[in-house]
């Protein structure tokens, strides 16, 4: 079993939608969580940084952690075509030294106007 | 402003020639690091360094080399090059006691 999983996508949506992506993992010691944003052609980008569980919220954007079922979530509302992209999932157990994170896959979103 | 930059963006090379990528930060970051992004796998870590002279192996190290001389660079090298090496490359660096990368926009080579 992967230390992280995303669903693998695509996913597309219309204008105005509201948008659930998600990640599970089997490593309980993960804590610092978060999601970065990659458009095409381009490096990845940190969207959301949550640590331990609880929600987070940014705009249009929400992260959610479960650290009880292992599960952690990326809410986009009312979605718009400027949100399309390459949703990468990221977590790690530490911050600084040995901290390496690992990345779910990616699920891409397109947001049809 | 800071930034974290790749060269080249695009490479094409033969099997067997050695090519070397190359990245540059700005940041004073001590952390760097290096994935291979291939579709069906994702990000891969490659190389990393926490500071100068520092170099540890990821998890697909095999087949690439780096070197950390001074702060801001950190060139990847592949030896040899093999087909199975074709992937966009990403850079990316963080701070001390910091998890939070900071990503290059990648260089895509393609080994014929």
């Amino acid at each position: 079993q992967k230390e992280v999983e995303q669903d693998p996508g695509p996913l597309s949506v219309p204008e105005g939608a509201i948008v659930s992506l998600n990640c599970t993992y089997s490593n309980s010691a993960f804590q610092y969580f978060m999601w970065y944003r990659q458009y095409s052609r381009k490096g990845p980008e940190l969207l959301m940084y949550t640590y331990s569980s609880g929600n987070k919220e940014d705009g249009r954007f929400t992260a959610q952690v479960d650290k009880s079922s292992k599960y952690i979530s990326l809410f986009i509302r009312d979605s718009q075509p400027s949100d399309s992209a390459t949703y990468l999932c990221a977590m790690s157990a530490l911050t600084g030294a040995n901290s390496k994170l690992t990345f779910g896959k990616g699920i891409t979103l397109s947001v049809r106007p | 402003d800071a930034e974290i930059t790749q060269s080249p963006r695009h490479k094409i090379t033969e099997t067997g020639r050695q090519v070397t990528l190359a990245c540059h930060q700005t940041w004073n970051h001590n952390n760097m690091f290096w994935y291979r992004q291939d579709l069906g796998h994702g990000l891969r870590l490659i190389h990393y360094s926490y500071g100068v002279q520092d170099t540890n192996k990821g998890e697909v190290s095999d087949g690439y080399s780096v070197s950390r001389s001074n702060t801001e660079d950190l060139p990847l090298t592949l030896e040899s090059a093999a087909s199975s090496q074709t992937s966009v490359y990403f850079c990316a660096s963080s701070a001390s006691g910091a998890n939070v990368l900071t990503f290059g926009a990648g260089s895509r080579l393609t080994v014929l």
